[in-house]
């Protein structure tokens, strides 16, 4: 199975930026790069995902390195409501495989 | 927007109770997922299906099994439940998995007792 590292845990202050890294290694040249996130007591929502450019939305942005890697999650300006578990997935079959992701915790 | 709809939110049962757990999609989503979540193992695929009457075991299948008799709907059936058992339950489901990923449910927190 396709697998990502990402840190365990991650601080950011309200309204300030949020980079949240992912290493995926092992990625193949068609594996998309998806990115989720499941706030408490609830199903994990998508945030973004990309293949090899930069992508942008209204959520967030994907940085992805030329090597693709490893990528970035951009969170422009944290709010409390983006405290969530954050999962970095290589989507490659017909399933996506979650890890442990990064808990990301945002001081008021 | 894709909406995952599952039947129950929270669900107490008792040991050896055959339980269903119900899911729709409104999408015309070909794929359907069910995964559980537990503390510290993430979430775990349970069973799979690609199309109606399809399914496919995931990582986890024993003590499971599934139905999809309706391209809509992908029912998780715990034929005599335990509590080991116990978990939030998940639903997804996806057109083309690798690019457009996975429309998940709110969950269903399974107790047995």
């Amino acid at each position: 199975d396709a697998k990502t590292t990402q840190p365990n845990s991650m601080e950011s202050n309200e309204e300030e930026p949020v980079h949240l890294p992912c290493n995926h290694s092992t990625i193949s040249g068609t594996d998309y790069i998806h990115w989720y996130r499941q706030l408490p007591s609830q199903g994990p929502e998508y945030v973004i995902h990309g293949l090899t450019s930069n992508v942008n939305n209204r959520m967030a942005s994907l940085a992805i390195a030329e090597d693709r890697k490893s990528s970035t999650l951009i969170l422009h300006r944290a709010t409390l409501r983006d405290a969530a578990v954050y999962y970095c997935i290589e989507a490659s079959g017909s399933r996506l495989t979650f890890g442990e992701g990064t808990q990301l915790t945002v001081n008021p | 927007d894709v909406k995952v709809t599952q039947s129950s939110r929270y669900l107490v049962k008792r040991t050896g109770e055959k339980v269903f757990l119900e899911c729709v999609q409104d999408m015309d989503h070909e794929n359907m997922f069910w995964y559980r979540q537990d503390p510290g193992l993430g979430l775990r695929l349970i069973y799979f299906s690609y199309d109606v009457k399809m399914k496919e075991k995931g990582d986890i299948p024993e003590g499971y099994s599934v139905s999809r008799e309706k391209k809509e709907r992908f029912s998780l059936i715990l034929e005599s439940a335990s509590t080991n058992q116990t978990s939030m339950y998940l639903c997804a489901s996806s057109l083309i998995v690798q690019y457009y990923g996975y429309t998940f449910g709110s969950g269903t927190r399974l107790t047995v007792v």
